[in-house]
C-alpha cells in the first residue's frame, strides 16, 4: 500500500541550526515527492519537488529510491520557516498522499 | 496567478444539518480534491474529480458527498453533519504539472 511516514510531530531548533525533516515513503513504482508547507495563518502551498531538484528558500530534498526516503533539509534554519511542513507522493494520477506533517518550531 | 477560494472561512453547524462547502478555481484546471485536516493524521482525502459531473471517491468519502456542475465549481456536502466531521477542510485544484494549488480553508465546527 501507498504510505508517506513522517516520524516527528514537532521538531524544534535554534536560529542558524541545521534543519532535517524526515520522510519515507512506501510505493511500489516510481512516485513523485513534494513537499508542502503551511506557514501560520496562509495556505497550503508546494516548497519543492523531487523531480525538479531546485533549492527553495534554501531547501533541499534528496530522493534516496534505496532507502525509500525524501528527507527535507537546510543548513542554517531560520525564524521564518517556522512552520507546519508535509511530505507528499503521487503515483501516475493527480491524487496526493500526504504524510502526518511535521511542525518545524525554530527558536531564536 | 491560481486562485483557489472557499465560500467561508470559519463555519458553525448543529449536528443533523445539510452542510455545503464550496471551492471555485479560476485557472480552468480539470482536477479538483477536497481533503480533510487534522492534527497528527495530515491531510486526508475525501473526494476528487477529473472533469464536469465526473467524481471519484477517496480514502474517507464516509458521510460525504460532492457536486461538480461547473468546471471551476467543487462542492463538498455533509448530508448530515456529526461532531465527528469538525475539521478544517482544504479544497485544490491540480495544474499540467501535478502542482496542487490549495484553497485558504473552511474550518468547520459541529456541535
Amino acid at each position: 500500500a501507498q504510505r508517506v511516514t513522517q516520524p516527528e510531530k514537532l521538531l524544534s531548533v535554534f536560529k542558524g541550526a541545521p534543519v532535517e525533516l524526515k520522510c519515507n515513503y512506501s510505493y511500489s513504482g516510481s512516485p513523485e515527492l513534494f513537499w508542502y508547507v503551511q506557514y501560520s495563518r496562509q495556505r497550503l502551498q508546494l516548497l519543492l519537488r523531487h523531480i525538479s531538484r531546485e533549492s527553495i528558500k534554501g531547501f533541499t530534498a534528496d530522493l534516496n529510491k534505496g532507502e525509500t526516503s525524501f528527507h527535507l533539509k537546510k543548513p542554517f534554519a531560520q525564524e521564518e520557516d517556522s512552520a507546519m511542513y508535509y511530505c507528499a507522493l503521487s503515483d501516475s494520477s493527480y491524487k496526493l498522499i500526504f504524510g502526518s506533517g511535521t511542525r518545524l518550531l525554530v527558536r531564536p | 496567478d491560481v486562485k483557489v477560494t472557499q465560500s467561508s472561512r470559519y463555519l458553525v453547524k448543529r449536528t443533523g444539518e445539510k452542510v455545503f462547502l464550496e471551492c471555485v478555481q479560476d485557472m480552468d484546471h480539470e482536477n479538483m480534491f477536497w481533503y480533510r485536516q487534522d492534527p497528527g493524521l495530515g491531510l486526508r482525502l475525501i473526494y476528487f474529480s477529473y472533469d464536469v459531473k465526473m467524481k471519484e471517491k477517496g480514502d474517507i468519502p464516509e458521510g460525504y458527498s460532492v457536486s461538480r456542475e461547473k468546471k471551476e465549481r467543487f462542492s463538498l456536502i455533509l448530508e448530515s453533519a456529526s461532531t465527528n466531521q469538525t475539521s478544517m477542510y482544504l479544497c485544490a485544484s491540480v495544474t499540467g504539472s501535478y502542482e496542487q494549488y490549495f484553497g485558504p480553508g473552511t474550518r468547520l465546527t459541529v456541535t
